[in-house]
């Protein structure tokens, strides 16, 4: 199972851009790269999820490069609301029945 | 977005009870289903994989028997801690697989908080 590491905590302010990244070192080839967001004493939300190269909606935008060791996500001027735990998760139906592993996320706090 | 309803979202219960946790996906079939717990400030932790129609495969350390784990239809698994004690206070939450063409994504219930007297 790939094994994801990012950045225990992380500070910005309302509308700032902030980056979170993960490592995936071992991301294997038909793994996945997904977000979730987690506010306390809720399930993770669903933000992005991308293969290769650069996806965006509504809410972030997900930077793979071409080796895919390493994904981005940039959430673009964020609010107060956006205080949340943020996870980075490799993973792939085929080789993994679809199971994901949790890291420690990134805790992002955005302050006034 | 596809919606997976857990129920309840707390519960209290006085030590050596039985408490069941129902997870449901609203709008999609789903033949995998997951398991995690989480302690306050922790990350989650897999408990189990849930499979419609056979047994479920549960991580290492956990109890098989204690944590009970039935995924009798494709949109519905229930998570019955057995004899709860203290110690098994705890957040649970679920997750269900939502199958696409290419891919496949998660998406989790909003959790329930077990507290055991």
């Amino acid at each position: 199972l790939a094994k994801t590491t990012q950045p225990i905590s992380m500070d910005s302010y309302e509308g700032q851009e902030v980056n979170i990244t993960c490592s995936h070192n071992n991301i294997a080839t038909n793994d996945y790269i997904t977000w979730y967001q987690q506010f306390p004493s809720q399930g993770p939300r669903f933000i992005i999820q991308g293969y290769k190269t650069k996806v965006t909606n509504e809410v972030a935008s997900l930077f793979i490069p071409a080796d895919r060791k390493s994904s981005t996500l940039s959430l673009p001027r964020v609010s107060l609301s956006d205080t949340a735990v943020y996870y980075c998760l490799v993973g792939d139906k085929g080789n993994q029945g679809g199971k994901l592993i949790f890291g420690q996320g990134t805790e992002l706090s955005v302050k006034p | 977005g596809a919606v997976v309803s857990q129920h309840p979202s707390w519960v209290i219960c006085k030590s050596g009870t039985s408490v069941k946790i129902e997870c449901r996906s609203l709008d999609f079939q789903a033949t995998t289903m997951f398991w995690y717990r989480q302690f306050p400030k922790q990350s989650l932790m897999l408990m189990a994989t849930s499979n419609e129609g056979s047994k479920a495969t549960y991580e290492q350390g956990v109890e098989k028997d204690k944590f009970l784990i039935n995924h009798a239809s494709l949109t519905l698994s229930t998570l019955t801690v057995t004899s709860a004690h203290p110690e098994d206070s705890s957040f649970y939450i679920c997750s269900a697989l939502r199958q696409g063409t290419t891919n496949e994504k998660l998406f989790f219930g909003s959790g329930t908080q077990l507290s055991v007297l």
